[in-house]
């Protein structure tokens, strides 16, 4: 079925370390979004990336999307305590005008001051 | 406040009963989505509506879920006869389509708990 697979699952660094996780679909897709959930939080909305290599900065944190459309990754530069909370990749397979949104597991990132 | 909103914030209730769940979209958002998420897992797609209509439905839903959203604005998400394995974050969350940014903003969420 559709999946969209993240790793890795967990990230443990100092701060000032940079830290990636990385998205896989087995399936091209019309776009992928990224969210951040802070502990007891929901997820909130980071980015969306739509075109084939597109790549994203936001301040420290950097979004890519694969030739292939079927990858993505985000990286973080120079990570601070604020960063800390599980990053979600979510994919659409298909067609763009669906609005089935498919996530990964998450990488959940803990930052050691 | 004008984002989404869901009610109850938690539930507790023995196997067997049937709960619901509403949800309360921001205002000028036609999209709204359900998803259901347990701990260390992402969200896990269930349905989402267009309006009142609601175009799709996870094959992994069993019969026992039933959503309505019948004005296309508040939805409701009902669970009959309800199993441990039911036991979860329900996350609402609404979008406008087609636009460049289609982001989904959820809504704190309904914890069920099935005792």
């Amino acid at each position: 079925g559709q999946q969209v697979m993240q790793i890795p699952q967990y990230q443990h660094v100092q701060e000032g370390e940079d830290f990636t996780t990385y998205c896989n679909s087995s399936t091209t897709l019309s776009n992928i979004q990224w969210y951040k959930q802070r502990p007891g939080g929901h997820p909130v909305f980071l980015i969306q990336l739509v075109k084939s290599g597109e790549v994203k900065k936001q301040k420290r944190l950097t979004f890519q999307f694969g030739e292939a459309k079927k990858n993505s990754s985000l990286h973080i530069t120079a990570t601070q305590t604020t960063d800390v909370g599980t990053y979600f990749c979510a994919g659409k397979h298909g067609s763009s005008n669906t609005g089935k949104l498919i996530f990964g597991q998450g990488t959940t990132l803990q930052v050691k001051p | 406040d004008t984002g989404v909103s869901q009610d109850p914030r938690h539930k507790i209730t023995k196997r067997g009963q049937n709960v619901t769940f509403r949800c309360d979209p921001i205002s000028e958002h036609n999209r709204l989505y359900w998803y259901r998420q347990t701990l260390g897992q992402g969200p896990e797609f269930l349905t989402y509506f267009q309006n009142e209509a609601q175009l799709e439905k996870s094959r992994l839903l069993s019969n026992r879920f039933s959503a309505e959203r019948p004005k296309g604005s508040f939805s409701t998400l009902e669970i009959q006869r309800t199993e441990q394995g039911d036991s979860a974050m329900y996350l609402c969350a609404s979008s406008l389509p087609f636009s460049t940014n289609e982001k989904l903003f959820f809504g704190s969420g309904t914890q069920l708990s099935v005792l």
